[in-house]
């Protein structure tokens, strides 16, 4: 069956970085992208880029742009999204999904506090 | 960018009375292709997201058929049509027609 299985939760310094990871499994990891979605606390969900497993090619949120960076691990069928110059608004759980948004992974919290 | 507008922001219903939840783009959603690019999820209390409608009135995959979308353009309509204690949650729009894709702030259904 299809599975994303994210990393745990992470606890960070305004000004560090972040990276979550997204580890798929029960499908062809190639046949199809990943997109991630955030979630501050008690907000909507937020779009955050899409990446395509198949040959890198990425897609980022403009407001995001310059700060974040999603790749894949073909070889280990991960995918990865780093997150740079923390602030309290990326305080968030983080959300992967696979390409059409039809299966999600459980989540990881960010907390960026001093 | 494409800007989602849902309602109400909460629904209030009773067990096996219907619901119905208002989705609305600022620009049209509906690709050359005749699809519109209109996604619905349900956030329950704790867990991710689950997709319910993909293309405007596809139902995925394990979905109840009392889950049902329609609409096209710029107008969008989930329905259910017997709400049952388990639907509760928050109910989100997203576009996917133009990045960035964009989500509606949610309506929260009540029982």
């Amino acid at each position: 069956q299809v599975q994303l299985v994210q990393s745990g939760a992470e606890v960070k310094k305004p000004g560090a970085s972040v990276r979550v990871s997204c580890k798929a499994s029960g499908y062809t990891f190639t046949n199809y992208g990943v997109t991630w979605v955030r979630q501050a606390p008690g907000q909507g969900l937020e779009w955050v880029g899409w990446i395509s497993s198949y040959n890198g090619q990425t897609n980022y949120a403009p407001k995001l742009q310059g700060r974040v960076t999603l790749t894949t691990d073909k070889s280990t069928t991960t995918a990865y999204m780093e997150m740079t110059s923390l602030t309290s608004d990326d305080t968030a759980i983080y959300y992967c999904a696979r390409d059409e948004r039809d299966y999600w992974g459980q989540g990881t919290l960010v907390t960026v506090s001093s | 960018e494409i800007v989602m507008t849902q309602s109400p922001l909460s629904l209030p219903v009773t067990p096996g009375e219907p619901a119905s939840f208002s989705c609305r783009s600022s620009e049209s959603l509906l690709h050359t292709n005749g699809y519109n690019y209109l996604d619905w999820f349900l956030q329950k209390p704790g867990q991710s997201p689950q997709r319910l409608i993909y293309l405007g009135s596809k139902r995925a995959s394990g979905v109840p058929d009392r889950f049902s979308g329609s609409g096209s353009g710029t107008d969008f309509t989930l329905k259910i049509s017997r709400v049952e204690a388990e639907d509760v949650g928050v109910y989100y729009c997203m576009q996917s027609l133009q990045s960035p894709y964009t989500f509606g702030q949610g309506t929260k259904l009540e029982i």
